[in-house]
């Protein structure tokens, strides 16, 4: 079944605490992303990679780091995570031009 | 910066009602996309439209997008509670493949 597979779905941590959330696909697509929506502020693209080795920030990278090793993989890290980092966050992947499928979302909350 | 204004932020429609969901840029747009949110889940695709004037529909639900490629709607016929969720509007403003979305229009059907 082509997907896309996010861990953990759901995360408490403390404030600093250096956490990493994976994302895979299984589709062979070169373009990932990584969004999260709080409300009131809608999805906002957080990095993107176009393909292997190839990441570039979207409207809100501050705080996040991305690496993109394999092309199936691509994981987002707070090195240290603080209260408004709280939120909902989805991978996604897509052929590049087309329509992203996503993740089904990892919730975050940073004490 | 580039932003997707949806209207109406929130509906409420008895079953079998007809609806319609705006999205507005204030700029031309290279690809624009529609997804559905079942709340706290992952986004689904529903259709993308790149060409000015473009209309693609899949069964009850029709999205348009101007000929300016400004503005783009979603028409619910006949909606049924299978409907509701949160409808997002994304695009691609700049060509670049760093998307924005919309805000949201949760719609909620009464059986």
């Amino acid at each position: 079944e082509a997907q896309v597979t996010q861990n953990p779905r759901y995360l408490i941590t403390v404030t600093g605490k250096k956490l990493t959330v994976t994302c895979s696909q299984n589709m062979n697509h070169e373009y990932m992303s990584w969004y999260r929506q709080d409300p009131g502020l809608g999805l906002r693209q957080i990095y993107y990679s176009m393909n292997v080795e190839v990441t570039d920030k979207g409207d809100v990278p501050e705080g996040y780091k991305v690496s993109r090793k394999e092309k199936r993989n691509f994981p987002l890290i707070l090195e240290s995570p603080s209260p408004n980092q709280t939120s909902l966050y989805f991978c996604a992947s897509s052929q590049i031009g087309n329509e992203q499928f996503f993740g089904p979302g990892t919730r975050l909350t940073v004490l | 910066s580039q932003e997707l204004e949806q209207s109406p932020q929130s509906l409420i429609v008895q079953e079998g009602k007809n609806l319609t969901i705006n999205c507005t840029s204030s700029k031309t747009l290279y690809g624009l996309y529609w997804y559905k949110q079942k709340y706290g889940e992952g986004l689904i695709f529903l259709m993308m439209l790149q060409k000015g004037g473009e209309e693609k529909s899949h069964e009850k639900i029709t999205a348009k997008l101007d000929e300016k490629k400004q503005q783009s709607s979603l028409h619910i016929t006949a909606s049924q509670p299978s409907h509701a969720g949160i409808y997002l509007c994304g695009a691609d403003p700049s060509g670049t493949y760093k998307y924005i979305f919309g805000t949201g229009t949760r719609l909620k059907v009464l059986a």
